[in-house]
């Protein structure tokens, strides 16, 4: 069983509507939790960082949640863009090792107009 | 260039054709690593090196092979690969191997083995 799991796996979204995107993680202990946004055809780029201390970080209109009693985080787009069309990947870096990270498989978000 | 660059983009090789695939970081960090990306499965961590070293390896195949010849280039040697090695292949790099370093990654290579 993964270490992250996401949901929805995808998701349609009408322009300008907002969308919260959802993390469970079993990681622990965990160093930190981000998540990724990820183009077609491009490699992972980094929208937040939450440590283990910290509830919320928002990056413009981004703001992702972390609960780590509950091991739950959740990513939400405020006001959706064509260009939010992407895979939102939610990944743990384990808190031993090498920088070793869990990384969920995703949730697919396409912003029509 | 800036951040991590990797060539080709794009490859489609036989099953019995040699390749390598190349990563380059412009950003002055010391480890690098090798990720795999299928289809509807999360990123698979493959090689980590840290100063030119190898410190992890994760029940890579053979077929496989890693280089680091220094702390800016990262290769893949690939050899007698299989279709189901088809994937999106991701290079990363941090300022050390620590725990809580960002990785940054390049665009990736999108390989189809026929």
């Amino acid at each position: 069983k993964n270490q992250v799991e996401q949901s929805p796996q995808s998701l349609i979204i009408l322009e300008g509507k907002n969308c919260t995107l959802q993390c469970n993680y079993t990681v622990s202990p965990f160093s930190n939790l981000r998540w990724y946004k990820q183009d077609t055809g491009r490699g992972p780029v980094s929208l937040t960082i939450m440590t283990f201390s910290e509830n919320t970080k928002s990056n413009g209109r981004y703001t992702a949640t972390l609960d780590a009693d509950t091991k739950q985080s959740s990513l939400h787009i405020t006001a959706s863009q064509l260009s939010d069309s992407a895979s939102y990947i939610c990944v743990v870096t384990e808190y031993y090792g090498n920088n070793r990270l869990a990384f969920g498989k995703g949730n697919q978000v396409v912003v029509i107009p | 260039e800036t951040g991590v660059t990797q060539t080709p983009r794009h490859l489609v090789m036989g099953m019995t054709n040699k390749k390598s695939l190349k990563c380059e970081q412009h950003l002055g960090h010391n480890a690098m690593y090798w990720y795999k990306q299928s289809a509807k499965k999360p990123l698979e961590l493959m090689f980590v090196y840290s100063l030119e070293e190898r410190v992890e390896n994760n029940s890579v195949p053979s077929r496989f092979s890693p280089e680091c010849p220094n702390s800016s280039h990262l290769f893949l040697h690939l050899h007698t690969l299989q279709p189901e090695d088809s994937a999106l292949y991701l290079c990363a790099s941090s300022q050390t191997g620590s725990t809580g370093d960002e990785q940054y990654f390049g665009p990736g290579t999108r390989l189809t083995v026929t």
